[in-house]
């Protein structure tokens, strides 16, 4: 089946302890992303990636880490979280690169709630 | 930079009713594209419905169908014959054709269903 993962699905954390969210797609698709979403404001984009090694901030950055080392898995990294990264987190996948093309639709994975206490 | 606004944070409908639900973008770029994703309380983000900027047709999926106004620069979503698993969060996303293939979300619209 195709799809995106991530895990975990749900974590309670404290404030400076070290997090990953590990996200995989199992369809080849070039193109990562990450988002997140709060009340209010809809879902913004952390950081993306256009391909293996090649990654670029979103609009919301600030204290996230990423890495693309294999195409299929895009983690992101969370090196001293904090309360107000509490937030729902999306990763999304397409195949990229392809203007104009349909199949350029993104892929949801099911989400990560955080929670940093 | 674009931005996506979604001007109605709830709405309500009958069931078998219809409902349309309103969405306005800014952008300066002529090639883009429009989604309305739902999100039900599962979490999940499913796409509903897209429309290519460079089509002048309305697209349609069964049930919803959208207004595309591309100089007013509106993509209204409207579901007809709502159904109870209609239920959900609505939100409308802008994708630019060039780049980064980011998608911009407005704030979002929930939506009852009344039995």
């Amino acid at each position: 089946e195709a799809q995106v993962t991530q895990n975990p699905r749900y974590l309670i954390t404290v404030t400076g302890k070290k997090l990953t969210v590990t996200c995989s797609q199992n369809m080849n698709h070039e193109y990562m992303s990450w988002y997140r979403q709060d009340p209010g404001l809809g879902l913004r984009q952390i950081y993306y990636s256009m391909n293996v090694e090649v990654t670029d901030k979103g609009d919301v950055p600030e204290g996230y880490k990423v890495s693309r080392k294999e195409k299929r898995n895009f983690p992101l990294i969370l090196e001293s979280p904090s309360p107000n990264q509490t937030s729902l987190y999306f990763c999304a996948s397409s195949f990229g690169g392809l203007a104009g093309s349909l199949i350029n639709e993104q892929f949801f994975g099911p989400g990560t709630r955080l929670t940093v206490l | 930079a674009q931005t996506v606004t979604q001007s109605q944070p709830e709405m309500s409908v009958q069931e078998a009713e219809t409902v349309t639900l309103s969405c306005t973008y800014d952008t300066s770029e002529s090639d883009y594209y429009l989604f309305w994703y739902k999100q039900p309380p599962s979490r999940q983000m499913i796409l509903v419905i897209r429309q290519e900027a460079y089509k002048q047709q309305n697209a349609t999926e069964n049930r919803f169908s959208v207004n595309f106004q591309k100089a007013a620069k509106s993509f209204s979503l409207k579901i007809s014959d709502s159904q109870l698993g209609d239920a959900a969060m609505y939100f409308c996303a802008y994708r630019s054709n060039f780049g980064n293939e980011k998608l911009t979300f407005g704030t979002g619209t929930r939506l009852t269903i009344i039995p």
